[in-house]
């Protein structure tokens, strides 16, 4: 059974604080997709990466998919409250456990 | 572009009971997901639908949940009785295959159904 397993579950930060967080298995997947989800409403696609060692940059944030294709990062820089929301890392249709962040003003 | 409708978007029923959610996918969307997502958990996938044929339900609990796409367009999640287990977020999510293959494709999600079952 394929399991995507994220850290740190919750994080809470002050804004314009750099933060990364990770998303594991012990399963190689063909592609990882990375989503943001906000209170009351579905999740949004963030990007998809798909060949190892692969960085992908999206303004602030910053997606990197492991060389074996078993992992990946998501490092946001300068973090700000719109930032605010659970992040979910995906891969060939399962979800990982998700990330709560929270950025204080 | 109008997204991915669902209702209704809150919906308390006692165990035992039946409920049913509705989703209106993006048009021309062939693929169409539920998904499960429990609080403080990640979503998980229920059942895909690609047109109006099943391509996956080995999560759907079949004892107790169905689905239906009929015409290919819109959807029911049909849950009968429902236990307490089963409160959650039911999301719905379609997407326009690709040549990668569907779990490279874009998902795009509707708001949920946010169910409580007492």
């Amino acid at each position: 059974t394929q399991l995507l397993e994220q850290s740190p579950q919750f994080l809470s930060i002050q804004e314009g604080e750099n933060l990364t967080v990770y998303c594991n298995s012990s399963s190689v997947f063909s592609s990882l997709q990375w989503y943001r989800q906000e209170p009351g409403e579905g999740p949004v696609l963030l990007v998809t990466v798909v060949t190892g060692g692969e960085v992908k940059k999206l303004k602030r944030l910053t997606f990197q998919f492991g060389d074996a294709r078993k992992d990946s990062s998501l490092h946001i820089t300068a973090a700000q409250p719109g930032d605010t929301g659970l992040y979910l890392c995906a891969g060939e249709l399962i979800f990982g456990t998700g990330t709560r962040l929270q950025v204080f003003p | 572009e109008a997204g991915v409708a669902q209702s209704p978007r809150y919906k308390i029923i006692e165990k035992r009971q039946s409920v049913a959610f509705w989703c209106n996918p993006i048009s021309g969307h062939a693929t169409l997901y539920w998904y499960q997502q429990i609080l403080g958990q990640g979503p998980k996938l229920l059942i895909q639908f690609q047109n109006n044929g099943v391509v996956d339900d080995s999560q759907l609990p079949k004892d107790r949940f169905s689905a239906e796409r009929l015409k290919g367009v819109d959807s029911t999640l049909k849950i009968q009785p429902a236990k307490l287990e089963d409160s959650a977020v039911y999301l719905c999510a379609s997407s326009i295959p690709g040549l990668a293959g569907f779990r490279q494709e874009t998902q795009y999600f509707g708001p949920g159904t946010r169910l409580l079952v007492l």
